[in-house]
């Protein structure tokens, strides 16, 4: 119950195009949903995040679009770059900072 | 204007040898989280702390592993008489106190630890 599953575990995109990852969760005290970005060698930076009171998010070229009722979220990236070359993870919490529970990770490559 | 410090970056131990890895959270955060990260998979949670206080341990193994964060200096995670298994990158966050919203974690850059 306190699992997050991601998918894919690996994304190829032109450089332009749309990045789509996808998250799904069974804990339905979690009430935060971040995404991080991480690149080789270096920590989890944080990119967004959404509380389930809102259905989408949208911060520059990254949305994060939430479904409560499914209990899925996932990440838009919208004109991919080579610079987003990285791996994505989601994650989730319960109120009042607990822990995160990490998806397993997306490595996403933008072609050029 | 100092992110999460963690030292050191790289630290390698032979089996049986304690390693100890430090974190220093950033300026006006009081609340310290310790992950683990095995290669090609994603970050699993081991212990949260407050100054002097140790609030969810429930992910940390329960022999060998221990944390701290003392009122002055950074908070410890230590493992004693390592094994091969526990090689891994253990990387710190830290956030600004909790009420019922989640603050968001920022992460250091994490220290990997190589057991020979």
């Amino acid at each position: 119950q306190q699992q997050v599953k991601q998918s894919p575990q690996s994304l190829i995109v032109q450089k332009g195009g749309i990045s789509i990852i996808n998250c799904a969760y069974e804990n339905t005290a979690f009430d935060y949903f971040p995404w991080y970005q991480q690149f080789p060698g270096k920590g989890p930076a944080l990119l967004i995040a959404i509380r389930p009171d809102v259905s989408e998010k949208k911060e520059g070229r990254f949305t994060i679009s939430f479904n409560k009722s499914a209990k899925q979220f996932s990440l838009h990236i919208m004109d991919s770059q080579p610079g987003d070359s990285a791996t994505y993870f989601c994650a989730a919490s319960g109120i009042g900072g607990s822990r995160l529970t990490f998806g397993e990770g997306t490595q996403l490559t933008v072609n050029p | 204007n100092a992110g999460v410090m963690q030292n050191p970056r790289h630290l390698v131990r032979r089996r049986g040898q304690e390693a100890r890895l430090r974190c220093s959270p950033m300026k006006g955060h009081s609340h310290v989280y310790w992950y683990r990260q095995l290669p090609e998979e994603g970050l699993k949670f081991m212990v949260y702390l407050q100054k002097e206080n140790i609030i969810d341990e429930s992910g940390m193994p329960k022999e060998r592993f221990s944390a701290e964060f003392p009122k002055e200096g950074p908070s410890i995670l230590r493992i004693q008489q390592v094994v091969r298994g526990d090689s891994a990158a253990y990387f710190c966050a830290s956030s600004p106190a909790q009420g019922l919203l989640n603050q968001p974690q920022h992460f250091g850059d994490g220290t990997r630890l190589s057991i020979l």
